[in-house]
């Protein structure tokens, strides 16, 4: 089955910088990546995804790319805030038309942004 | 977006006791639904997909007669977690896919504690 390596476990930065997280799946069948952000005690939320026949995506301040070669993808913050402090998780999964396309969490990466 | 309301949010219960989660689709038919298990800082752990109207999928080391799902209708599915006992505890989280290539929403989550 697939698998999902996430890094880094924690990440702290100041205000206004960028964050990076990378992730790396096993499964070269996966298509689908999404981004979800969980902030404490609530459920995730969908702030950016990707499909593997596109190599990068923006959203404003959100950017996600992709290279399928090498098996890895990240999400690129630009100009943080602190509320973007938050738990991210990055997840992979195969999307056929008769796949359930469940998704494999990696294991989250904290992010602290301070003022 | 699409919305999925979960209930209860939170429930305490005593060691040997059932407790039923309870999760609605409001505005789609969920022909897909999945169930997640998350401990304290750690990722979310799928537990069992299903269809409505099918049995339930389990994951690997997930016990069937010790968490009963239920997907009778297309808006409607339930989790009892059966006779459960303090390593039960944990966020539980339901979600949804509308279609076969539509993103997963999440509900709320229901944070069970088993005294």
């Amino acid at each position: 089955g697939e698998n999902v390596e996430q890094h880094p476990s924690t990440l702290s930065v100041q205000e206004g910088d960028s964050a990076v997280i990378k992730c790396t799946y096993s499964d070269s069948a996966s298509n689908y990546f999404p981004w979800y952000k969980q902030e404490l005690g609530k459920r995730p939320q969908l702030i950016i995804d990707i499909r593997s026949n596109v190599g990068e995506k923006k959203d404003q301040r959100i950017a996600v790319t992709l290279n399928k070669t090498a098996k890895h993808f990240s999400l690129h913050i630009t100009e943080t805030q602190p509320e973007d402090s938050a738990v991210y998780f990055c997840a992979a999964s195969m999307r056929t038309t008769d796949s359930w396309g469940k998704l494999q969490f990696g294991a989250g990466t904290q992010v602290v942004v301070t003022p | 977006g699409a919305v999925v309301s979960q209930h209860p949010s939170w429930v305490i219960c005593k060691s040997g006791t059932s407790v039923k989660i309870e999760c609605r689709s409001l505005d789609f038919q969920a022909t897909t639904m999945f169930w997640y298990r998350q401990f304290p800082k750690q990722s979310l752990m799928l537990m069992a997909t299903s269809n409505e109207g099918s049995k339930a999928t389990y994951e690997q080391g997930v016990e069937k007669d010790k968490f009963l799902i239920n997907h009778a209708s297309l808006t409607l599915s339930t989790l009892t977690v059966t006779s459960a006992h303090p390593e039960d505890s944990s966020f539980y989280i339901c979600s949804f896919r509308a279609f076969i290539n539509s993103p997963l929403h999440f509900g709320n989550g229901t944070r069970l504690t088993v005294t």
